[in-house]
């Protein structure tokens, strides 16, 4: 499995647009971008994923580059309860996929 | 609506005793995974179950640890003799086909005296 490279960690404003990075340089044709994020003491909350064309759901944004080695989740306006690690994830297309984290984003959203 | 639902949400035992978590998955879904994460760790899988098939049991630590689908449903999972390397957050998703993604529980946060 491709191999995922986000920043440790990030703060962001009440009310604006959070935009979280994930590098993926090394991602194979059939692997989705999948991301998750886990608040504190609660356990992972699946948030999107996609392809190659980018997704859009009630959470969040995907946009993941023509060349599909990078990607972006935006969360359109981020709220206090939106603080969070942020787990960006590629996996194959396969029925039995085993999720590893690595040690994602830290997201502080402030007031 | 209703997501995946474990229990007991906390456990607190003495090490050698024997414990069961429990797990309810989404209705419908096919697949069913276990994983534990540790204080400061990432996630470690544990085992897999898909509709009928025999399960994935790659992940379990050693052969203290075993878990049961019964029905294609609700899943038990057992450790035996607990140790304190044991504590951990022990946490269920389930999914409901491929390509699909995996829904957690919160997660069963036991802890080993």
């Amino acid at each position: 499995d491709a191999k995922t490279t986000q920043p440790t960690s990030m703060d962001c404003a009440e009310g604006r647009a959070a935009n979280l990075p994930c590098n993926h340089s090394t991602i194979s044709g059939n692997e989705y971008v999948y991301w998750y994020r886990q608040i504190h003491s609660q356990g992972p909350q699946y948030i999107i994923h996609g392809l190659k064309n980018n997704e859009t759901n009630e959470m969040a944004s995907l946009i993941i580059t023509e060349d599909r080695k990078s990607s972006t989740l935006i969360l359109p306006h981020a709220t206090l309860r939106d603080t969070a690690v942020y787990y960006c994830i590629v996996r194959a297309s396969s029925n039995d996929y085993k999720l590893s984290f690595g040690a994602g984003t830290t997201v502080t959203v402030r007031a | 609506g209703a997501g995946v639902s474990q229990s007991p949400s906390n456990k607190v035992t003495e090490k050698g005793k024997d414990v069961e978590l429990r797990c309810d998955p989404i209705s419908g879904h096919t697949a069913l995974y276990w994983y534990r994460q540790s204080l400061g760790q990432g996630l470690e899988f544990l085992i897999y179950f898909q509709g009928n098939s025999a399960p994935d049991k790659s992940g379990l630590p050693s052969d203290r640890f075993s878990a049961e689908r019964t029905g294609g449903s609700v899943s038990t999972l057992t450790i035996q003799r607990t140790q304190q390397e044991d504590s951990a957050v022990y946490l269920c998703a389930s999914r409901p086909g491929p390509n699909q993604p995996q829904h957690f529980g919160d997660g069963t946060r036991l802890s080993i005296l």
